[in-house]
């Protein structure tokens, strides 16, 4: 079974320039994840989608990131303009629908797959 | 806010040393996963635990799920160089508006020495 892919790897680019990040989940899962982890650090949760809905932006600054996931399977995730501090590794990750949260009896595992990341620096 | 907090933050042992790492919250989780994340990967899953004071082995790993799921721990016997990384634990809040999403620990960087 093919894992989560990201592109691209490696990005670096100027502070106000943009950039985006794409990201493919493990086939079936509905459930998407867009991270964002400063070196050493867990990560930080951006946005959620379930299928092609968004479940949780709350801490996505969306002054300056978007995302979407348009047909509910491949995710782009874009941030502009870019600032210094968006310098960071950002995680992708896809995990399979667990119908008790939905359903509100909140005792699912919600296991999460991860891509390898995309390294971005900004100067 | 539901905060996971990760000790030690920084590990630096010989092989063949025993370690463990702690994650603790306020919070109840319905369940709680831990990762390890090597430079330039992104993290992969070793365990998850569900039920309160359960203990799952991965080989020379040792995972246990406090009696309240308020709290983990992972224990490494004899730990070798390749064990290095960064450890995660990540819990999903046992409360219906949070459904489906997971809080990360800070993690622990763990390195080992040859």
């Amino acid at each position: 079974e093919a894992g989560v892919a990201q592109s691209p790897r490696y990005k670096i680019i100027e502070k106000r320039q943009s950039v985006a990040f794409w990201c493919n989940p493990i086939s079936g899962h509905a459930t998407l994840y867009w991270y964002q982890q400063i070196l050493g650090q867990g990560p930080k949760l951006l946005i959620q989608f379930q299928n092609n809905g968004v479940v949780d932006d709350s801490q996505l600054p969306k002054d300056r990131f978007s995302a979407e996931r348009l047909k509910g399977v491949d995710s782009t995730l874009k941030i502009q303009p870019a600032k210094l501090e968006d310098s960071a590794v950002y995680l992708c990750a896809s995990s399979l629908p667990d119908v008790s949260w939905a359903v509100g009896t909140g005792t699912g595992t919600y296991e999460q797959y991860f891509g390898p990341g995309t390294r971005l620096t900004v100067t | 806010t539901q905060l996971l907090e990760q000790s030690p933050q920084f590990l630096s042992i010989q092989e063949g040393e025993n370690l463990t790492v702690y994650c603790n919250s306020s919070s109840v989780f319905s369940s709680l996963q831990w990762y390890r994340q090597e430079p330039g990967e992104g993290p992969v899953l070793l365990v998850t635990v569900v039920t309160g004071g359960e203990v799952k082995k991965l080989k020379r790993l040792t995972f246990q799920f406090g009696d309240a799921r308020k709290d983990s721990s992972l224990h490494i016997t004899a730990a070798q160089p390749g064990d290095t990384g960064l450890y995660l634990c990540a819990g999903a809040p046992a409360l219906y508006n949070q459904g489906g999403k997971l809080i990360f620990g800070q993690g622990t960087e763990l390195s080992v020495k040859p």
